[in-house]
């Protein structure tokens, strides 16, 4: 079963509201988490890491205003997309390591496609 | 950020033949951990493989197995008896140790089984 769950799956707004999207660890903590963007037929994109009771490290290029990260307990990471406008939609997928050892792989949230009118 | 490259973006195999994709990296660092993800049409990530950079030995999972060579910064990806629910997205990734221990993903290959 799922061990990251990502919400929601897909959302559609109009430009110029926020969005929020959530991703839980399930059954295990999470101090640190990920945030990717992934375009059509493209790589996933780190965008930022979420750091539980600090604030995230933004990946170069990125803007900190623009999407807000908030990871607010051990199981959760909140991803705001601020003012979102047409060329903020994508395909959003957060990832938790299960384990500080290096060989854990990352596991997956089911992903967010963003769709801003 | 670090650099992962997959020279491949689209790739074919006949179903039940044996296909190897391609990945480079570029590091400086000694101790480092590689992953083979999958990506199918639903668009989840699923694990395919890892290799942990000291091992010399190749990681193997069933089917699938990989060339690791460290000094020249390769790891690619065989898969063996290739079966039509192989058909997706493979992408590589490279762990940076202990600091932040930050994914970074290639630039994937799209696999194509032909039945």
């Amino acid at each position: 079963g799922a061990v990251v769950s990502q919400h929601p799956s897909w959302v559609i707004c109009k430009s110029g509201t926020s969005v929020k999207i959530e991703c839980r660890s399930l059954d295990f903590q999470a101090t640190t988490m990920f945030w990717y963007r992934q375009f059509p037929k493209q790589s996933l994109m780190l965008m930022a890491t979420s750091n539980e009771g600090s604030k995230a490290t933004y990946e170069q290029g990125v803007e900190k205003d623009k999407f807000l990260i908030n990871h607010a307990s051990l199981t959760l990471s909140t991803l705001t997309v601020t003012s979102a406008h047409p060329e903020d939609s994508s395909f959003y997928i957060c990832s938790a390591p299960l384990g500080g050892r290096g060989n854990q792989p990352q596991h997956f949230g089911d992903g967010t496609r963003l769709s801003i009118l | 950020a670090q650099t992962v490259t997959q020279s491949q973006p689209e790739m074919s195999v006949q179903e039940a033949e044996t296909v190897t994709l391609s990945c480079t990296y570029d590091t400086s660092e000694s101790d480092y951990y590689l992953f083979w993800y999958k990506q199918p049409p639903s668009r989840q990530m699923i694990l395919v493989i890892r290799q942990e950079a000291y091992k010399q030995q190749n990681a193997t999972e069933n089917r699938f197995s990989v060339n690791f060579q460290k000094a020249a910064k390769s790891f690619s990806l065989k898969i063996s008896d290739s079966q039509l629910g192989d058909a997706a997205m493979y992408f590589c990734a490279y762990r940076r140790p202990n600091t932040g221990n930050q994914f970074y993903f290639g630039t994937g290959t799209s696999l194509t089984v032909i039945p």
